[in-house]
């Protein structure tokens, strides 16, 4: 069973410029969340989709969004990129969008901004 | 508002030394789930238990076992016997009902296990 996919791995952007990042889920999957990991503020909510619905969001600004599909696959996009955004962004996948299922994270998009 | 504190930042142990990770945990909600998740250097965050507020029993899972206290609102992870291939960043997190798939994460503790 193939896991949680995200794409691309590793990106270099600079200053102004917006990044889009991709995550697909686990088969079957209809939930996925996005995470911020950076070495200050360490792991946080992003927002959470199900069935191409946001239905969660974290405390970012509106250059922060997201979508998904009806393969339930989702992409983030970050506009106006600041060297804040440097981090990795983990995609984490569910069945459902309760928390009593198991979360699956990918590897993780590390995004640098130059 | 959610809030996890993993006050232990670095831990290096000897491998089969027993190594303790706290965690301590701060919500208003009577209902909470609790979480243990191991990143690798890899990268992705591996699950390895979640508890409910309701369910105070501790557990063993071969060599991890999992302390949780409502009392002292703490849920430790304790390694037994550790082995080089346990290091790695292990976070404490936290979620409650009605907030779908959000976790609260605490800041994370690096465990390096040396041969």
């Amino acid at each position: 069973k193939a896991g949680v996919t995200q794409t691309p791995r590793y990106l270099i952007k600079t200053r102004g410029q917006q990044v889009t990042l991709s995550c697909s889920p686990i088969s079957g999957h209809r939930s996925v969340s996005w995470y911020q990991q950076t070495p200050g503020q360490g792991l946080q909510f992003l927002f959470e989709y199900f069935s191409e619905t946001q239905r969660n969001k974290g405390n970012f600004p509106g250059r922060f969004s997201g979508r998904q599909f009806s393969n339930s696959r989702s992409e983030m996009n970050v506009s106006t990129l600041e060297l804040g955004d440097s981090a990795l962004y983990l995609c984490a996948s569910s069945l459902r969008t309760s928390i009593t299922g198991e979360l699956f994270f990918g590897e993780g998009s590390r995004l640098t901004v130059l | 508002a959610q809030k996890v504190t993993q006050a232990q930042t670095e831990i290096s142990v000897v491998e089969k030394e027993d190594v303790t990770l706290d965690c301590v945990y701060e919500t208003r909600d009577t209902t909470y789930y609790l979480f243990w998740y191991k990143q690798p250097p890899s990268g992705e965050l591996v699950f390895l238990i979640r508890r409910n507020s309701f369910d105070e029993q501790n557990e063993i899972s071969g060599r991890y076992s999992w302390n949780f206290q409502k009392s002292t609102s703490s849920f430790n992870f304790t390694i037994t016997a550790s082995q080089v291939v346990d290091s790695a960043v292990y976070f404490c997190a936290l979620s409650v009902p009605n907030a779908g798939n959000m976790l609260t994460f605490g800041g994370g503790t690096r465990l390096m296990v040396k041969p």
